[in-house]
């Protein structure tokens, strides 16, 4: 069965060390890949995507993530965490097997960031 | 101004009542979405539309029903509210096309708290 996992509920930071927030997935055909950053009182805001390619993809707020795909992960780093960088993050994944409506996005169900100071 | 705009932002209702929800974007998005977010089980798909008059269930569409009145308006009612419909809910577009939709990411509206009492 198709499913993304994201597997720390929460993932706590000090403020200019390195973050890594986790995500894995298992799907049956090549997988479209996304991260997307949730700030308190706001919607979903897209962070990055790998599609094909380079396998380490370069994001908005010097976010980046690699696509491992021998161990079916893409998780989301960044060299030096900021105290605003404090938020709910989500991993999504795209199948890309199947016909057209089958190609749904698979979600994961979020790590809650928190970069202390 | 906002992309996607949605209205209300908060919103308290009674058990039995019909209430709507709306979305409107100024995005040109072909497609648009209904998700719910509740603590612990992620984003969940409600309904979805391509097009005009096109409309799709996602995977949690009982109790709800949609309107897509323009390209650029899709609403969201519950029929007869219930208190397990308390959520958070939020509309996102994609754009249809070239190159393909699946790889385009979701924008997201800032979401409708919904509390049924």
């Amino acid at each position: 069965a198709q499913s993304v996992a994201q597997p720390e509920d929460q993932v706590n930071v000090a403020e200019g060390n390195p973050l890594t927030v986790k995500c894995t997935y298992s799907v049956s055909g090549n997988p479209y890949l996304f991260w997307y950053v949730q700030y308190p009182n706001r919607g979903l805001q897209f962070l990055l995507k790998y599609i094909t390619g380079d396998n380490l993809v370069k994001g908005s707020y010097g976010f980046e993530a690699e696509f491992n795909k021998s161990q079916t992960s893409f998780h989301l780093k960044k060299p030096s965490a900021l105290v605003s960088d404090s938020a709910l993050y989500f991993c999504a994944v795209r199948d890309m097997s199947g016909a057209g409506n089958n190609r749904k996005l698979i979600w994961g169900l979020g790590t809650s960031l928190a970069v202390n100071p | 101004d906002a992309d996607v705009t949605q209205t209300p932002r908060n919103r308290i209702t009674k058990t039995g009542k019909r209430i709507m929800l709306e979305c409107s974007q100024t995005k040109g998005h072909d497609r648009m979405y209904w998700y719910r977010q509740d603590p612990g089980l992620g984003l969940r798909l409600i309904y979805y539309s391509f097009d005009v008059k096109d409309i799709n269930k996602g995977e949690i569409s009982d109790g709800y029903s949609v309107s897509r009145q323009a390209q650029a308006k899709f609403s969201l009612s519950l029929e007869s509210a219930i208190p397990n419909q308390t959520a958070l809910y939020f509309c996102a577009t994609n754009p249809l096309g070239r190159p393909s939709s699946y790889n385009s990411p979701l924008h997201f509206g800032n979401g409708t708290r919904l509390t049924v009492t």
